[in-house]
């Protein structure tokens, strides 16, 4: 139980497009999604939280209009980098629980901008 | 911000327990701690948590001191599919909602 899936896995997109990545909790409800950064040998940096039908908290120094997210469902929260540049390059991982569970996670999307 | 300090690195002899110590010596009364590895490239997996008993389960035992000022994950037969980062991780409750926040972790490498 407790499957996080996360889509694409893997995305090239052009210096200046905007690239959407999905979360789906797969068989159970997520009252609350968070959305990782993880750059090459470095930790994860949490960048927002989202509860579904609310607007997204984010991180200091995360900027919003850049990071769109949208957690429209219990089940579904989208992650859309508008005018992707090269340093956007990253990999960025979800993750779901439901109140008072451990958090679990989608297996990540690998964002490369040329 | 992560409340939380592990070794950078570690090995293990296949076959053998693994150890991985973590302080939180500013832990407070209702924070669980969580552990959690990442396999290169994928999302982090869930193994154990606990607020103050040990727990066991079947990937690893936690062990809290008394004074919860720190653990430690132990993976009984190490195998070479245990070489991961661990990342052991305090919840903190904020205003926006119990975060996760990642500290740096330990790589933990299983050598046959």
């Amino acid at each position: 139980g407790a499957v996080v899936s996360q889509h694409p896995s893997w995305v090239i997109c052009k210096s200046g497009t905007s690239v959407k990545i999905e979360c789906r909790s797969l068989d159970f409800q997520a009252t609350t999604m968070f959305w990782y950064r993880q750059f090459p040998k470095q930790s994860l940096m949490l960048m927002a939280t989202s509860n579904e039908g609310s607007k997204a908290t984010y991180e200091q120094g995360v900027e919003k209009d850049k990071f769109l997210i949208n957690h429209a469902s219990l089940t579904l929260s989208t992650l859309t980098v508008t005018s992707a540049h090269p340093e956007d390059s990253s990999f960025y991982i979800c993750s779901a629980r439901l109140t008072a569970s451990p958090l679990h996670f989608g297996n990540g999307t690998r964002l490369t901008v040329t | 911000d992560a409340k939380t300090t592990q070794p950078t690195s570690m090995d293990c002899a296949e076959g053998r327990a693994a150890n991985l110590p973590c302080n939180h010596s500013t832990i407070s009364g209702n924070e669980y701690v969580y552990w959690y590895r990442q396999i290169h490239s994928q999302g982090p997996q869930y193994i154990i948590h606990g607020l103050k008993n040990n727990e066991t389960n079947e990937m690893a035992s936690l062990i809290i001191t008394e004074d919860r000022k720190s653990s430690t994950l132990i993976l009984p037969h190490a195998t070479l599919r245990d070489t991961a980062v661990y990342y052991c991780i305090v919840r903190a409750s904020t205003n926006t909602g119990n975060q996760f926040y990642f500290g740096t972790g330990t790589s933990l490498t299983v050598i046959p």
